[in-house]
Formats: C-alpha cells, structure tokens, sequence
C-alpha cells in the first residue's frame, strides 16, 4: 500500500527556534493535511490545502504557522517561533480527489520544544 | 459546529472476548462519513472501518463491525475475538461529504487486552 512519508521522526529544538516539518504525500493525492496530538490527548485539525492554497485551518493554527508545497510533491508544515507548548506529535495526512476516498496518515514527527 | 464525544477513556477486555467501544457525534448533516481508527503504541494511525451515512448496512471488516444507528446518532465499534495486537487506542471520528472536509477525532479510547 502507498504511504505518506514523514521526517523527521523526531525533532528536538529550543523554545523561540524556527522548525520545517516535511511530509511526502502519496503521488496522486491532491488533498493535504496536518494535525497534532499531544501526548495523551486527542487528534487535533490544524490546516487542510488544496490547489496550493489553504482550504480551512483551524484556531491552533495561528501567524507562527505555516504551510507550503514547493516542489509538488513535499508538503511542509513552519513553525516560526516555537514554544513550549508546541510540543506533540505532528501527523501529515492525504488523499485524492475522490469525496469518498480514505485519508493515509504518516507515522508522525514528534517535536520536542525545550 | 460537528462535535464527536467517546465517554470511556479506557476499556479492558479478555483475551478472545468481545468488546464494544462507544461513540456519539453530532452533526446537522444527513450524509457524512463515520470511522474507527486504531493507534498502538507506535503511534501510527490506521483505518480500522469506515461507514457511509447513507448506507443503512454496518460495515464490518473481519473481526471489527459497528452498530450505526443514525437516528441516535451513535456509532459503536465492536471487536470480537480480541488478540494481543488488538491493545491500542482507538479514536472514532466524523468527516463531512464536501470534497475538502477534514476529518474530526473524539478523545479516544484506551483498549487493554487481558491474557
């Protein structure tokens, strides 16, 4: 079965420090997105993108963070200034055009913001 | 605003039994997509069983099946047979039909299984 790749695994950075997480989307896949989990908690939305451009993004999702699609086929998500309570486990997700198709997960980053 | 609720933070069941995880959601919509997604201790999130709202007939997928009862807006999954690599945690979660819906996760559903 494809997969959406994600690196790091894990990322450790200080606190104030910028940091780049990449997600390969599976090949024909069209729609994008990241979430977060802090450990323990549940799986949180922060941003969809579609046709190079955000669809929806959640209230997480404020001016430290963005998302880009440089070369078609890496999806990154920025944190321009992290904080401690960024910390959790970031999951890429994507799928194709289709309304019924399924979202494929990666296996996360884990930040780490000390 | 779609809301998904799982009122049992952790559940315990003996190898080979049955178990059967709860979940509410709410939503004005008639049509929309309901899933199990099961996260072990790797963290990796994985498709356990969709279920189409329009269609009246559970979904199931070997040992997994769910009770979707629309009316009620209530979305149960039950695990039959339960293995070792059943123990994980388990996250109900609703998506809309539009083409750029995300998907939406209750708290989850922390799954023992007792040998």
């Amino acid at each position: 079965e494809p997969e959406v790749t994600q690196t790091p695994s894990h990322q450790v950075t200080q606190m104030g420090q910028e940091v780049i997480l990449r997600c390969v989307p599976i090949s024909n896949h069209l729609y994008f997105y990241w979430y977060r989990q802090i450990l323990g908690q549940k799986v949180e939305f922060l941003v969809s993108f579609y046709n190079n451009e955000i669809s929806e993004k959640s209230e997480i999702f404020d001016d430290q963070f963005s998302v880009e699609r440089p070369d078609g086929s890496n999806f990154t998500l920025k944190i321009r200034s992290t904080k401690l309570e960024d910390s959790a486990m970031y999951f890429c997700a994507s799928r194709e055009d289709r309304v019924d198709e399924k979202l494929f997960f990666g296996s996360g980053t884990q930040l780490s913001v000390l | 605003a779609q809301t998904v609720t799982q009122s049992q933070p952790e559940m315990s069941v003996q190898e080979a039994e049955t178990v059967t995880l709860s979940c509410t959601y709410d939503t004005s919509e008639s049509d929309y997509y309901l899933f199990w997604y099961k996260q072990p201790p790797s963290r990796q999130m994985i498709l356990v069983i969709r279920q189409e709202a329009y269609k009246q007939q559970n979904a199931t997928e070997n040992r997994f099946s769910v009770n979707f009862q629309k009316a009620a807006k209530s979305f149960s999954l039950k695990i039959s047979d339960s293995q070792l690599g059943d123990a994980a945690m388990y996250f109900c979660a609703y998506r809309g039909v539009f083409r750029d819906d995300k998907i939406i996760f209750g708290k989850g559903t922390r799954l023992h299984i007792l040998p």
